[in-house]
């Protein structure tokens, strides 16, 4: 199975900030990369696909880039809205796998 | 709008048989363009990929899951299912169905774009 490693686990930070969340693969995926973000009680939500795609009516503040092994999620400007967990994961070979989450909450 | 939901028992014996089904609306489960799948999330936890579903009954598992693991679709009531065998503790989480489409760029790339609500099933005696 391919072992996804996101870093870090949680992140404190303020309305406005920019956020850098970090994914890595146990092995190449291309760009078989998405992310989700989870807020509690809730679903999770397709944000970006193949690394960098947004998903439709995903805010542009969120962006993903990378190839390979690693894989980055920014934000580039913390909304009320983003304080959430977020999970990468692989759809690059079965089984489907997914990182731990970063939870990311409000300094 | 495309909606899932989950439905089946919140509690089940250890040893017993999880049992869960997915109702699709706003869409036919039949297009040749998805599959459909359940993933599953412990409490507190990440979330696991347990397997995948076409319209046409072609199925593919988890392998940690695998021998424990039957889905099967139901097309008439635009529904798929899930069963999980000898469960223990550990099986306790909430589970989501969702559906599960390529999307096409440079490459064709599969995720998981609508997802239920999610059922938390409990384990226990």
């Amino acid at each position: 199975d391919i072992q996804m490693t996101q870093s870090p686990s949680s992140l404190s930070a303020s309305v406005g900030d920019r956020v850098t969340i970090t994914c890595r693969a146990s092995q190449i995926i291309s760009s078989y990369l998405n992310w989700y973000q989870q807020k509690p009680g809730k679903a999770p939500k397709l944000l970006i696909y193949a690394t960098s795609s947004l998903q439709s009516g995903v805010p542009s503040r969120f962006s993903g880039s990378g190839s390979g092994t690693d894989f980055t999620l920014t934000i580039s400007s913390l909304q009320p809205e983003d304080f959430a967990t977020y999970y990468c994961q692989q759809s690059y070979s079965t089984p489907y796998t997914f990182g731990q989450g970063t939870k990311l909450e409000i300094k | 709008q495309l909606q899932l939901q989950e439905s089946g028992p919140g509690l089940v014996k250890p040893s017993e048989t999880l049992s869960l089904s997915c109702t699709v609306s706003g869409g036919s489960i039949s297009s040749s363009s998805y599959y459909w799948g359940w993933i599953r999330q412990p409490p507190g936890k990440g979330l696991e990929w347990i397997g995948n579903i076409y319209y046409s009954g072609s199925t593919y598992y988890n392998p940690s899951l695998q021998s424990r693991v039957t889905i099967s679709v139901d097309t008439s009531k635009n529904q798929f299912s899930l069963k999980l065998s000898s469960v223990t503790a550990t099986d306790t989480a909430v589970y989501y169905c969702a559906r599960h489409v390529r999307f096409f760029g440079s490459g064709s790339y599969p995720v998981f774009d609508y997802w239920g609500q999610g059922t938390l099933v409990t384990v226990s005696s």
